[in-house]
């Protein structure tokens, strides 16, 4: 039972545009959301996160936007760069229960010059 | 300086054989993991420890048995190991309450 889904598997950006991952859940209980960035022979760096009593949070040229009625979010880069080509991974969990994250899949974002 | 790190980054074995992978943080942290990322690209947890106390065991079989020594430290033995123990299998470390994990390289093991 996939409770986190991230449905594009890969997404191919030119540099300076914007990029958009999505990702969608299942679970309502889900209420605080994390974007993890992951490189070849890494461990998932941590990015960015919402909990549910926002609907958007930024940092830098990362922001998360979060639809709880959809149960969509949504993380978009912009501008992008090239050092941004990684795997990029949504994870979800109910606070209080913050020791317990369920990944979505990942997407691999490729950004070209 | 490496925040979290495991050993062996490899390990290629036979089935039936027993193998750990070690883990260390130098963060500080009260709370490590354990996940395993699977031929599909499911990374799920498997063990949470905080102050060398199991807090999470996610029905993983037996076979597997974390041991904490102490909190910088989170060791992963497996018995008897099988095919679909094939996985990449990381070991992270947290310490605030918002999630955000501190992740190791991971370790790729490989069951033949």
């Amino acid at each position: 039972d996939q409770q986190v889904k991230q449905n594009s598997p890969s997404l191919s950006v030119q540099e300076g545009r914007i990029s958009i991952l999505n990702c969608d859940y299942t679970n309502s209980m889900f209420d605080y959301f994390l974007w993890y960035k992951k490189y070849p022979a890494e461990g998932p760096t941590f990015l960015i996160s919402i909990s549910s009593i926002k609907d958007k949070n930024e940092d830098g040229r990362f922001t998360v936007f979060l639809n709880k009625s959809a149960k969509h979010l949504s993380l978009h880069i912009v501008p992008s760069q090239p050092g941004d080509s990684a795997v990029y991974f949504c994870a979800a969990s109910a606070l209080g229960n913050t020791d317990k994250l369920i990944f979505g899949t990942g997407t691999r974002l490729q950004v070209f010059p | 300086d490496t925040a979290v790190s495991q050993t062996p980054k490899y390990l290629v074995t036979q089935m039936g054989n027993d193998k750990s992978i070690k883990c260390e943080q130098n963060l500080g942290h009260d709370t490590m993991y354990w996940y395993k990322q699977d031929s599909k690209k499911f990374l799920k947890i498997m063990f949470s420890y905080n102050n060398k106390e199991l807090i999470i065991n996610e029905t993983v079989p037996n076979r597997f048995s974390p041991k904490s020594p102490d909190k910088a430290h989170l060791n992963l033995h497996i018995n008897s190991l099988e095919l679909g123990d094939s996985a990449v299998y990381f070991c992270a470390s947290s310490q605030d309450l918002d999630g955000s994990k501190y992740f190791g390289p991971g370790t790729r093991l490989l069951v033949l």
